[in-house]
């Protein structure tokens, strides 16, 4: 069982379309961090937050933190192609060294 | 500032066979973890070395092991390799001021 679910699993859109990516779990982080992995290359950190109701903006990408610290979202707005790959979130536990890591998110973004 | 770098890129190995995968860290780092990624299972924490110390261990058998060396480089060695073992393997290092993990490209070993 993953300590974070992310979903949908799968998500295929249009280019100009908005998306959201969901990252869940029971547990509360100290901090969470959002990675995009594209094909035959290592996950690149996109932003981490730390605060609870914490809302990070990247260009066209929003990231929020829940208020209680157990869930994030990602969103895009006006995807491009560029925007395609794999979405990971991973959560620090405030008692552990270690990243978990969920399962992912792979997003197409079709021209 | 280099990034991570992992050697070699791409590997082929027969059951039974053990491999070494190397990872060098973003300079200044002394925290490396090792991760193994598949389709079925996501990306799985193998372990993690901070200052040539293992810091932190994952659930995978004996077989998987690694080490830090001085210089904060770090390897792994997978032992009397199985099918199941073909895996994109990532190494990622971290500062000593946060927690944000930064992956080197990966090795991609194929057991046949």
């Amino acid at each position: 069982t993953q300590l974070l679910e992310q979903s949908p699993q799968f998500l295929s859109i249009q280019e100009g379309e908005n998306l959201t990516v969901y990252c869940n779990s029971s547990s509360v982080f100290s901090s969470l961090q959002w990675y995009r992995q594209e094909p035959g290359e290592g996950p690149v950190l996109l932003v981490t937050v730390v605060t609870g109701g914490e809302v990070k903006k990247l260009k066209r990408l929003t990231f929020q933190f829940g208020d209680a610290r157990k869930d994030s979202s990602l969103h895009i707005t006006a995807a491009q192609p560029g925007d395609t790959g794999l979405y990971l979130c991973a959560g620090l536990l405030s008692n552990d060294y270690k990243l978990s890591f969920g399962a992912g998110t792979t997003v197409t973004v079709r021209a | 500032k280099a990034g991570v770098t992992q050697t070699p890129r791409y590997l082929i190995k027969t059951r039974g066979q053990q491999v070494t995968l190397s990872c060098s860290p973003i300079s200044g780092h002394r925290s490396v973890s090792w991760y193994q990624q598949t389709p079925g299972q996501g990306l799985q924490f193998l372990f993690e070395y901070f200052s040539e110390t293992q810091r932190n261990k994952g659930n995978f058998p004996g077989r998987f092991s690694g080490r830090q060396f001085s210089n904060s480089r770090s390897e792994m060695n997978v032992s009397t390799l199985e099918l199941g073992d073909s895996a994109l393997y990532l190494c990622a290092s971290q500062s000593s001021y946060s927690y944000e993990q930064y992956f080197g490209p990966g090795t991609r070993l194929t057991v046949t």
